[in-house]
């Protein structure tokens, strides 16, 4: 069974940093392009940022663009977000989520979601 | 961008819901749909606009190519009452419509 566990999310004030891990299990995750997808609680869907499979490429939302880094550790099936600079925007539910095995894709798998607040 | 109407949708059991999503410029056929319910992750139904994921009952169909896509419940359930997000994934960035709320009439 396909699993996708994040963890870390929590308040932080403006300005300050946070790191979320997506924990994987029940398929070959080093084969698997991988996104982060952010949630405004209510609200919409926006894609943040996608890492291809062997953590070669990275790509950003230009919202988030030079304040957050993903990142895959493939020996331990886990994905990463760090976040820098946060802003009250940036306020929301992160989902990681799965794509395919290259390219733009659908996301068929998804995390339960790590809830992120920025506020003073 | 891609936009969804109706931002909600008032329908009672067993009738029909129509859902639109329209791309401001081609994405081929390079579109999937998701149902997401209250404190849940979104879920997969349809990719390549019309392909059924895995265990998606058959009641759930997707039709359209280009800019203008739909989805299709036939005969809603109870379970179906939820959010619905278009997403497209022709080019980068991903990115998916402000959703259709599907509710009971």
């Amino acid at each position: 069974e396909v699993e996708l566990v994040e963890s870390g999310g929590g308040l932080v004030q403006p300005g300050g940093s946070l790191s979320l891990s997506c924990e994987t299990s029940g398929f070959p995750f080093s084969s698997y392009w991988m996104h982060w997808v952010r949630q405004v609680p209510g609200r919409g869907l926006v894609w943040v940022s996608r890492i291809n499979s062997d953590g070669s490429t990275t790509f950003y939302a230009d919202s988030v663009k030079g304040r957050i880094t993903i990142s895959r550790d493939n020996a331990k099936n886990t994905l990463y977000l760090q976040m820098n600079s946060l802003r009250v925007e940036d306020t929301g539910v992160y989902f990681c989520a799965r794509g395919r095995l290259v390219g733009p894709s659908w996301l068929d798998y998804w995390g339960q979601g790590a809830l992120v607040t920025v506020s003073s | 961008v891609m936009t969804q109407s109706p931002a909600t949708l008032s329908v009672s059991p067993g009738e029909r819901a129509t859902l639109s999503c329209r791309a401001s410029q081609s994405v081929r056929s390079n579109l999937a749909w998701y149902q997401q319910k209250a404190g849940q992750a979104p879920r997969l139904l349809i990719y390549g606009a019309s392909t059924r994921a895995t265990g998606i009952p058959a009641r759930f169909s997707g039709s359209g190519s280009g800019t203008e896509f739909t989805l299709t419940i036939t005969s809603l359930q109870s379970e179906d009452f939820a959010v619905y997000f278009c997403q497209q994934y022709n080019n980068w960035p991903l990115t998916f419509g402000g959703g259709t709320r599907v509710e009971v009439k």
